[in-house]
């Protein structure tokens, strides 16, 4: 069984702070990695997805992936009360061609003004 | 991003009968997956449903429970069955894309 772990939180910053929010897998050979936004009662959103080791930056947010430590991170800058909601880590599973999705249980995250 | 139109967004039914999820890609995909998230859990994995193949069932979700149809590239259904009060729960289809995978608005179901 594949696994993605996360920090279930909650996570609570104040407005303007970072927020780090922090991913394991189980499965080495994992290849795609990608971060989702889940407001309450709404969808997930993608937001990032990261392949290669080191960082990726888009606005506010930076994904870190380090394969040899089998971590994935979401750093989130000049955080705002918008950005409060549920973030899922998941692993795209690298042994199958039917592309599914290992999700982690999620962060919640708080941020207050 | 595909757009996909899912619906019902909401349901309320009676424990026993059966509800039928939709959900229409604006594109055409290989695959699309379905997925149930349960109160505050993660998602989890029902089955993958191919166009003109069987579904694959992930382990703890059956057919007789959970029949599927994938009738054309654009378009899939995912039939809640025999519902119990233990079936309340988000489904979600998703599909994949270039750049990750997109989901549906989600159905919400409540068993009574």
């Amino acid at each position: 069984q594949k696994e993605v772990e996360q920090n279930s939180g909650p996570l609570s910053v104040p407005e303007g702070a970072i927020a780090s929010l922090n991913c394991t897998y189980s499965d080495r050979g994992s290849q795609s990695f990608f971060w989702y936004r889940q407001y309450s009662g709404k969808s997930p959103e993608l937001i990032m997805f990261i392949y290669s080791n080191g960082d990726k930056e888009d606005g506010r947010f930076t994904a870190q992936l380090n394969k040899a430590s089998q971590y994935v991170s979401l750093l989130i800058r000049d955080s705002q009360p918008s950005d409060s909601a549920t973030y899922l880590c998941a692993v795209k599973d690298r042994g199958s061609t039917l592309g599914r999705l290992y999700f982690g249980r999620g962060t919640q995250l708080t941020v207050w003004p | 991003s595909a757009v996909i139109s899912q619906k019902p967004s909401r349901d309320i039914c009676q424990r026993g009968t059966s509800l039928t999820i939709q959900c229409q890609v604006d594109s055409q995909v290989t695959m699309m997956f379905w997925y149930r998230q349960q109160p505050g859990q993660s998602l989890t994995l029902i089955a993958t449903a191919n166009q003109g193949s069987e579904a694959t069932y992930e382990s703890g979700f059956v057919i007789d429970k959970f029949p599927i149809s994938r009738p054309n590239l654009t378009f899939s259904t995912l039939t809640v069955s025999n519902m119990s009060p233990e079936d309340s729960s988000i489904y979600l289809c998703s599909v994949e894309r270039v750049y990750g995978y997109t989901f549906g608005s989600g159905t919400r179901l409540t068993v009574v």
